[in-house]
Formats: structure tokens, sequence, C-alpha cells
């Protein structure tokens, strides 16, 4: 089974300072990878996926990550944070589990706290 | 477009009553799946629908939960007898792919189990 490591829990920055956001996998053929936010008291919205191809994978609102497959590492970025990204994201992996379904495993989140 | 959507957005319950959940997924989506969030064990998936094929109910925890489809659009999930580590946010997703290019969210159905 898929596994996923967020290192940081918590992470305050200043607003209009960049921000990276850890992420590693457990290591399989093939993943799909995803990174989503949750805003309070609101379901997860999806920021960015890499499926295939560039592993530099561009999202909604500014943000982007990397995808490495030597480090099975998925690092989400932004270069300039604003107050409004304050909010709980959560790294996960799209495994095939044999009866059809590509299940998400998550990470344990990191709350992304933005200092005025 | 309308998103997911799911009802009640809160429900409390007493110990040891069933409660049904129930999901609306966007239009056209085939795969359905359901997730728990909960403080202790963070994001859990629970079932999984994909058209007319038998559901993966592999992460159900136990036999008190069980959930249905009808038609291939609504779901419901159904927990008897409830108990207090019932208690959670219960998150439904649905997917027009089968899930693996992304899985689009509703708003969830907080469960306290008093």
């Amino acid at each position: 089974a898929q596994s996923v490591t967020q290192l940081d829990s918590q992470v305050p920055v200043f607003e209009e300072a960049p921000v990276e956001l850890r992420c590693n996998y457990s290591s399989s053929v093939s993943v799909y990878l995803f990174w989503y936010v949750q805003y309070p008291n609101q379901g997860l919205q999806l920021l960015l996926k890499y499926l295939s191809g560039s592993t530099l994978v561009k999202g909604i609102n500014g943000f982007e990550a990397e995808f490495n497959k030597s480090q099975t590492s998925f690092h989400l970025r932004k270069p300039s944070v604003h107050i409004s990204d304050t909010a709980e994201y959560f790294c996960a992996v799209s495994d095939y589990s044999g009866a059809g379904s590509y299940q998400l495993t998550f990470g344990k989140g990191t709350k992304l706290s933005v200092i005025p | 477009g309308a998103g997911v959507s799911q009802s009640p957005s809160n429900k409390v319950t007493e110990k040891g009553k069933d409660v049904e959940l129930r999901c609306d997924p966007i239009s056209g989506h085939t795969a359905l799946y359901w997730y728990r969030q909960s403080l202790g064990q963070g994001l859990e998936f629970l079932i999984y629908f994909q058209g007319n094929s038998a559901p993966d109910k592999s992460g159900l925890p136990s036999d008190r939960f069980s959930a249905e489809r009808t038609g291939g659009s609504v779901s419901t999930l159904t927990i008897q007898r409830t108990q207090q580590e019932d208690s959670a946010v219960y998150l439904c997703a649905s997917s027009p792919t089968g899930g693996y290019g992304g899985q689009y969210f509703g708003p969830g159905t907080r469960l306290t189990v008093t």
C-alpha cells in the first residue's frame, strides 16, 4: 500500500514570502500525485496534479509542484503567498487498487498560516 | 456547473442510532468515492463505486458501515448503531474518469455521535 509523508504539520510564513510544503511518497511503479487545499469548514479543492509528462506542474492560485522520481517527492511551492492562502494542504497519491479503484492515500496535512 | 453536494451538512446523533448520509455527484461523473476525515486518523478511503460494477468496499471499517448508489448517481452512506468513534467528517468525491485524473470533493457531512 502507498503511503504519503508530509514533513511539516504547520508552516508559518510572512505575507509575500515564498513557501515550500514538502511531500514524500512511497515508491511504486507508477503513481499519480495531487495536492489539495482545504479551507476551514469546507471540502477539499484540487490545486494541481501530476499524471505524466513534465515534472513541473502548475496549478491554481499561483501554486506549482515538482515531481522528483529519484527522491520520491512532490513538493508544493509558491513564490509569494497571500493572506488568503491560509489553509490546510494535503498531498495525495492515487494508486490502482486492482479492484478498479484509484483511491487516494493522503498525507496528514500541513497547516499554512500566512502572517500579515 | 454544480459541484458535488452532500446532505446534511451537520448531523448530531445519539450513540446506537442509525444515520444516513447523502451524496449527489457531479452530473456525468461515473466514479464516486466516500472518505472519512477524523482528527486521529486523517483522511481515509471508505468505498468506491464505478458505473454498474461491484463496489470496492475495502476501506469500510466495520460491518456497521454500508453504502449504495442508485441509478449510477446519488449515493447513501449508512452507519448502523453509531459509536462515538464514528464522529468525523464524511466526504464524498466524484470523478469522470474512474479517479486517476483527480477527484472532486463535496463540502462534507460533519457527524457527531453523543
